[in-house]
């Protein structure tokens, strides 16, 4: 069956240090990856959009990689600070982008402590 | 910044009763979506609406849920006779374009507690 794991339900680490958060799938081939921050009680945020021709993507202090050989994803936060402290979603699309569905992973817990 | 925005954000029933969850998409959005996070537990697909009709639903929306846009700004999601396990924050999303290829705008959420 079709899975999605985000191998750490929590991560902490020190301010300033580069957060790599992984995604991995099964029984899935996406045509795009999708990650979102989800802080307590609220909708996620779209943070990124990666295309499975693109190796990797960088937005200001994230990057995400994409090896559709592996079927993993790595999302990273350089020079983390306390406000990047919340759960990161990887969703990945279920029919190729077209009206299908995004599925989301269970998420990772991050908190950078000051 | 344009935002999907939620009505109500927190509403409690009792088992069985019918509610009526609204959702105001992005105004030039074309693609609508509803989703469900149980507490703890990871964001959930319900359905997408496309064109005035359903175009993916899972399988979770059985025949107690639907859907409906009423009119060119508000998306509904109704749930006709209320479990406990419907007890959940239900997200509202909207696209540009077809989910997975463009980025995707929820809203707040409602949180939705049966009693």
């Amino acid at each position: 069956s079709q899975k999605i794991e985000q191998n750490s339900e929590a991560l902490n680490i020190q301010e300033g240090k580069t957060a790599t958060l992984t995604c991995n799938y099964t029984n899935y081939s996406p045509a795009y990856l999708q990650w979102y921050r989800q802080d307590p009680g609220r909708g996620p945020v779209f943070l990124l959009l990666i295309r499975e021709n693109e190796k990797e993507k960088r937005k200001e202090r994230l990057k995400v990689t994409f090896d559709t050989t592996l079927k993993q994803s790595l999302f990273h936060i350089t020079a983390s600070q306390p406000a990047d402290s919340a759960t990161y979603l990887c969703a990945l699309d279920h029919y190729g982008g077209s009206q299908g569905n995004l599925i989301f992973g269970k998420g990772t817990k991050l908190s950078v402590k000051p | 910044e344009p935002e999907v925005t939620q009505t109500p954000s927190h509403q409690v029933t009792q088992m069985g009763q019918e509610v009526i969850l609204r959702c105001v998409p992005i105004s030039n959005h074309l693609y609508f979506y509803w989703y469900r996070q149980i507490l703890g537990q990871k964001v959930e697909f319900l359905v997408s609406f496309y064109n005035n009709e359903i175009s993916e639903k899972s399988e979770i929306f059985d025949d107690q849920f639907s859907v409906e846009r009423p009119d060119g700004s508000n998306f509904t999601l109704k749930i006709r006779s209320t479990k406990l396990e419907d007890s959940a924050m239900y997200f509202c999303a909207s696209t540009e374009q077809g989910l997975g290829t463009t980025e995707a705008f929820f809203g707040q959420g409602t949180r939705l507690t049966v009693v």
